[in-house]
């Protein structure tokens, strides 16, 4: 069973403008979530979390947004940049799990100039 | 400073054949993570290491799959007996700690390819 799904494989947009990446769980025991982008041959790199007691949090560009009676999630990029293209990988973490990480499938984020 | 690296970065083998994959993660992270990252999908969790012990092996898919980290720094997975089905990027991560919620550093990761 998919606990974290990303529905959306790829999303475009133009530079200067918004990207909205969603992310949806099932699993209530989630209690941190965090993004990871991925450019190709390398590693993912962590690019902002949220504990499930704050209903946002941002750093920069970079604002992720919880809805936890909806077990939703969302990473809001403005301004877009080209080097933002990359595949962001929504992730989910339970406490009692040990911080083992659950991921989901992963959108394609491409910024035209 | 250094970052997580993961040796080799491809591996080519036959079915049948074992396989060694290494991670070397940051140093003075606790916590040691392997997970798997098949096409088109998300990584997916294999097992966690809390020093020199697994805390969770509960994502290896079977008894062909085995991790080892003897001195709390370097681990190797180990797969025996290799299946087509065994193709992916294995990939490493380690943070500074298990308990509470620590970043987890990924590195490169190494591709595997079973023909």
């Amino acid at each position: 069973d998919q606990q974290v799904k990303q529905n959306s494989p790829s999303l475009s947009v133009q530079e200067g403008r918004i990207s909205i990446l969603n992310c949806d769980y099932t699993n209530s025991m989630f209690d941190y979530f965090l993004w990871y982008k991925k450019y190709p041959a390398e590693g993912p790199t962590f690019l902002i979390s949220i504990s499930s007691i704050k209903d946002k949090n941002e750093d920069g560009r970079f604002t992720v947004f919880l809805n936890k009676s909806a077990k939703h999630l969302s990473l809001h990029i403005v301004p877009s940049q080209p080097g933002d293209s990359a595949v962001y990988f929504c992730a989910a973490s339970a406490l009692t799990s040990g911080s083992r990480l659950t991921f989901g499938e992963g959108t394609q984020l491409t910024v035209n100039p | 400073g250094a970052g997580v690296s993961q040796t080799p970065s491809n591996k080519v083998t036959e079915k049948g054949k074992y396989v060694e994959l290494r991670c070397d993660p940051i140093s003075g992270h606790t916590a040691l993570y392997w997970y798997r990252q098949s096409l088109g999908q998300g990584p997916e969790f294999l097992i966690y290491f809390q020093g020199t012990g697994a805390a969770d092996d509960s994502g290896l898919p079977n008894d062909r799959f085995f991790a080892v980290r003897p001195e709390g720094s370097v681990s190797t997975l180990k797969i025996q007996r290799t299946e087509r089905g065994d193709s992916a990027v294995y990939l490493c991560a380690s943070s500074l700690r298990v308990a509470g919620y620590n970043e987890q550093f990924f590195g490169p990761g190494t591709r595997l390819t079973v023909l």
